[in-house]
């Protein structure tokens, strides 16, 4: 099946850094890849929506300037929090969707996430 | 895409099954029902999904009612390992679609 990587699976950082998240589609094309946030207790929420080759779409009310993503090929984007502070922290999760001729209905596969941690 | 509405929670025994209700109402013609859970501390799985028929796979089997506003989600023979939270989406089916995650219901499956 199809599997999607993040690396780091957790990362403890100080307040003012910034941290790459890496999402990785390992035996699949992805043309586009998204981006959630899910702090303790909550649902996921969207913060954005990665094309290769293209920029990204943020959800509304998410900073494009403290989100970086790059999806530079079909098999990697990249989450940067730039200058991150305390209140960044949560569990980011990627998920990607498969360059296929055919529609695929579960097009969506999600990494494992990754826990931020910011002191 | 549409709202939909699920129990915060659920409880089950184990190898009992356990049915995950869903409404939504406002769905349109070309929405499909789809079902993901998280277990905790993971990225979601897809379970299944569906447009007006019943569907079954080797996880669960999904029940849609004849109007299509509302739905379940049934594991037949629910594990511990089912514990999770299970979310209900709905939205057309497309390549490359985002998801929009409700709250989701809780299955906390007891031995």
């Amino acid at each position: 099946g199809a599997v999607v990587s993040q690396h780091p699976s957790r990362v403890i950082c100080k307040s003012g850094t910034s941290v790459k998240i890496e999402c990785r589609s390992l035996d699949f094309q992805a043309t586009t890849m998204f981006w959630y946030r899910q702090f303790p207790k909550q649902s996921l929420m969207l913060m954005a929506t990665s094309n290769e080759g293209s920029k990204a779409t943020y959800e509304q009310g998410v900073e494009k300037d403290k989100f970086l993503i790059n999806h530079a090929s079909l098999t990697l984007s990249t989450l940067t929090v730039t200058s991150a502070h305390p209140e960044d922290s949560s569990f980011y999760i990627c998920s990607a969707s498969p360059l296929v001729a055919v529609r695929v209905y579960n097009e969506q596969f999600f990494g494992p996430g990754t826990r931020l941690t910011v002191l | 895409d549409a709202k939909t509405t699920q129990p915060t929670s659920m409880d089950c025994a184990e190898g009992r099954a356990a049915n995950l209700p869903c409404n939504h109402s406002t769905i349109s013609g070309n929405e499909y029902v789809y079902w993901y859970r998280q277990i905790h501390s993971q990225g979601p799985q897809y379970i299944i999904h569906g447009l007006k028929n019943n569907e079954t796979n080797e996880m669960a089997s999904l029940i849609i009612t004849e109007d299509r506003k509302s739905s379940t989600l049934i594991l037949p023979h629910a594990t511990l390992r089912d514990t999770a939270v299970y979310y209900c989406i709905v939205r057309v089916a497309s390549n490359t679609g985002k998801l929009i995650f409700g709250q989701g219901t809780t299955l906390q499956v007891k031995p």
